[in-house]
């Protein structure tokens, strides 16, 4: 079956670093997402990762291993508004096509 | 960038009654759509994939003679949620494919539609 895991909620202080984990077990991978949704909100695109490696894109970055079925979502210098849910979703080739399995997002919390 | 729009945003029902929920790509022809469903705290779950032209295919667990969806054009998607009872109250998203690209924004998600049966 397909599985997505990442962390349940984790708490960081404005202005640090965080490492947000996704590790995942799924046939037919064909990229890995990373979303931020704000409650209530549809999620928004923060990176595509589909080669192995570090992709930077201003404060977020991401990290993707294939052969380890690893991922992490990076923010630098945190800021309150980065208060969210951090959605890891893999996309994976099915005879169907293709889709896009969520992650159940790890909920952020940014404290003064 | 591409931009997907949901109408209603919010609708409260009474229970047995049934909900029309509209996904539109406002500037890009989305041969495929994504019906998704959220509960509180929750992520996303596939309900079913709509593919213009043809009949939608629904996840396991997904009763596709109560979520009905129709892809009659290439902007327009629809889910109806027939004899909607309290249980489907949810956040009902949807996401749009472009047509023939291939980009790292492989899904654009609208805005979502919150649905209350009471």
């Amino acid at each position: 079956g397909q599985n997505i895991d990442q962390p349940t909620e984790m708490t960081a202080t404005e202005g640090a670093i965080v490492q947000i984990n996704c590790t995942y077990q799924t046939s037919g991978f064909n990229g890995l997402f990373w979303y931020q949704q704000h409650a209530g909100e549809a999620p928004t695109f923060l990176s595509y990762n589909v080669l192995d490696g570090l992709e930077e894109k201003g404060r977020f970055s991401s990290f993707l291993s294939r052969s380890k079925g690893y991922s992490y979502l990076l923010l630098k210098e945190l800021q309150m508004k980065d208060s969210a849910s951090y959605l890891c979703a893999v996309r994976v080739l099915t005879t169907g096509g293709f889709k896009t399995i969520f992650g159940a997002g790890t909920r952020l919390f940014v404290k003064a | 960038g591409a931009v997907v729009s949901q109408h209603p945003s919010r609708v409260i029902c009474k229970s047995g009654t049934s909900v029309k929920i509209e996904c539109r790509s406002l500037d890009f022809q989305a041969t495929t759509m994504f019906w998704y469903r959220q509960f509180p705290k929750k992520s996303l779950m596939l309900m079913a994939t709509s593919n213009e032209g043809s009949k939608a295919t629904y996840e396991q667990g997904v009763e596709k003679d109560k979520f009905l969806i129709n892809h009659a054009s290439l902007t327009l998607s629809t889910l109806t949620v027939t004899s909607a009872h309290p249980e489907d109250s949810s956040f009902y998203i949807c996401s749009a494919r472009l047509v023939d690209r291939d980009t790292l924004y492989e899904q654009y998600f609208g805005p979502g539609t919150r649905l209350t049966v009471t």
